[in-house]
């Protein structure tokens, strides 16, 4: 069985600062991983994916990922925020076996000006 | 915009009652993934669709059933609801059975009272 764990329901930050938003996830197998994000009464939307190869990942609006087999991570960071980056993200693991993503419960970052 | 169309967007309707969320998938995605969201429960998988059978099914109630008809859209059917079913469903495709991203719709917004 595949879980994530992400270790903060809520951060909050200031406009301009570095964010870490954790995932830690479980599983036995290889594994694929995901980041979304959801804003206000929108539908998911990805930010980035690892599948294979290099441990750091890039993905859209400035946001980037680092794969940490070792430690079962894939933290998502961004070095300075702004308010538009308020919004609910999700982690998200899938593996070649596996036909399904399983979610984390979300983290709500929380940008202010 | 993912691609992926679902109808309603909103629904307000009566305990007991029976309603039909209806999903059309990306051009040329055979796959068809239904969530469910809600405040307590985060993302929960209830079942998937590729090329018109039932390939997994997760926590799926038995009130609720889902088909894949011929021309790749899908219908996710929930009866005798109770006010626990309100939620946001989403569907989501992608190309294959098992790799890559899930692209969202912007989900069905189901309220029971």
């Amino acid at each position: 069985a595949q879980s994530v764990t992400q270790l903060d329901s809520q951060v909050p930050v200031f406009e301009e600062a570095p964010v870490e938003l954790r995932c830690n996830y479980s599983s036995s197998v290889s594994v694929y991983l995901f980041w979304y994000v959801q804003y206000p009464n929108q539908g998911l939307q990805l930010l980035l994916k690892y599948l294979s190869g290099s441990t750091l990942v890039k993905g859209i609006n400035g946001f980037e990922a680092e794969f940490n087999k070792s430690q079962t991570s894939f933290h998502l960071r961004k070095p300075s925020v702004h308010i538009s980056d308020t919004a609910e993200y999700f982690c998200a693991v899938s593996s070649p076996g596996y036909s399904t993503l399983t979610f984390g419960k979300g983290t709500m970052l929380l940008v202010s000006p | 915009d993912s691609g992926v169309t679902q109808t309603p967007k909103h629904l307000i309707t009566a305990t007991g009652q029976r309603v039909t969320l209806r999903c059309s998938p990306r051009s040329g995605d055979l796959s068809v993934y239904w969530y469910q969201q809600s405040l307590d429960q985060g993302l929960q998988f209830l079942i998937q669709y590729y090329n018109g059978e039932e390939r997994a099914k997760g926590n799926i109630l038995e009130r609720f059933s889902a088909q894949q008809f011929p021309d790749l859209h899908s219908e996710l059917n929930l009866s005798s609801l109770e006010l626990g079913d309100s939620a946001l469903y989403f569907c989501a495709s992608r190309p294959g059975f098992n790799t890559g991203e899930l692209f969202f719709g912007e989900g069905s917004r189901l309220t029971v009272l």
